[in-house]
């Protein structure tokens, strides 16, 4: 069974400090893709990333990095000098090859403080 | 393009009224979810659509009916509402099923009394 587990439920961070939201991951495929996805105040979902299973290389965009670890089935998310629109609940998902569904961990609120 | 759009954005239903959401899409994407999203739980996947005419059970599909009648618009049913019914209800869709990430809508913000 495919499983996503995201331990932190909230974090508080002042801004301008960095900070990393976890996201272990359970699968029995080889092949497997990895998403993040934010979701603001205001609702809606935004997609961030994905990752394919072959792919082990981090990848940074501005602010925003992802280190993919196969050997600890981690895929963490670090925000470096965050600001106050990164306050959010952030969701790190998983689905398998050919599947059908994405399953969703239960998502990090991220606080950040001014 | 609007992407996916979602009606209505509130309601609130009493208790064993039904109603029907709509999801529309206007990317021509084969996969439609239709999810929940409840304080703690994260999102859970009620049904979803791989095409035109089909659908398939989800995490949690008690009490909700789906139709997919045409390629665009993904339906969500109930019955017969149910406090334990009052969510968030997110639609997505994705052009394929696995590496392709899902585009959400807005949401509907449902209040069962």
């Amino acid at each position: 069974a495919q499983k996503v587990t995201q331990a932190q439920t909230e974090i508080s961070v002042v801004e301008k400090e960095d900070v990393t939201l976890d996201c272990v991951y359970e699968t029995r495929d080889t092949t497997y893709y990895l998403f993040w996805y934010k979701q603001p105040p205001s609702g809606e979902l935004v997609f961030l990333i994905r990752r394919n299973s072959f792919d082990e290389q981090n990848e940074i965009s501005g602010r925003y990095s992802w280190n993919f670890q196969k050997s600890t089935s981690s895929f963490n998310f670090t925000i470096t000098a965050s600001q106050v629109v990164d306050s959010a609940v952030y969701f790190c998902a998983l689905s398998g090859y050919r599947d059908d569904k994405i399953i969703f961990g239960k998502g990090t609120r991220l606080h950040i403080l001014p | 393009n609007a992407g996916v759009t979602q009606t209505p954005k509130f309601r609130v239903l009493k208790t064993g009224q039904s109603m029907t959401l709509l999801c529309a899409q206007d990317m021509n994407h084969e996969y439609m979810y239709w999810y929940r999203q409840d304080p703690g739980m994260g999102l859970r996947l009620i049904h979803y659509s791989v095409g035109e005419g089909t659908t398939a059970k989800g995490e949690v599909p008690d009490g909700y009916n789906v139709s997919r009648l045409k390629k665009q618009n993904f339906l969500l049913g109930l019955e017969s509402a149910a406090p334990s019914q009052t969510s968030v209800y997110f639609c997505a869709s994705s052009g394929t099923s696995d590496y392709n990430e899902q585009f959400f809508g807005p949401g509907t913000r449902l209040t069962v009394l």
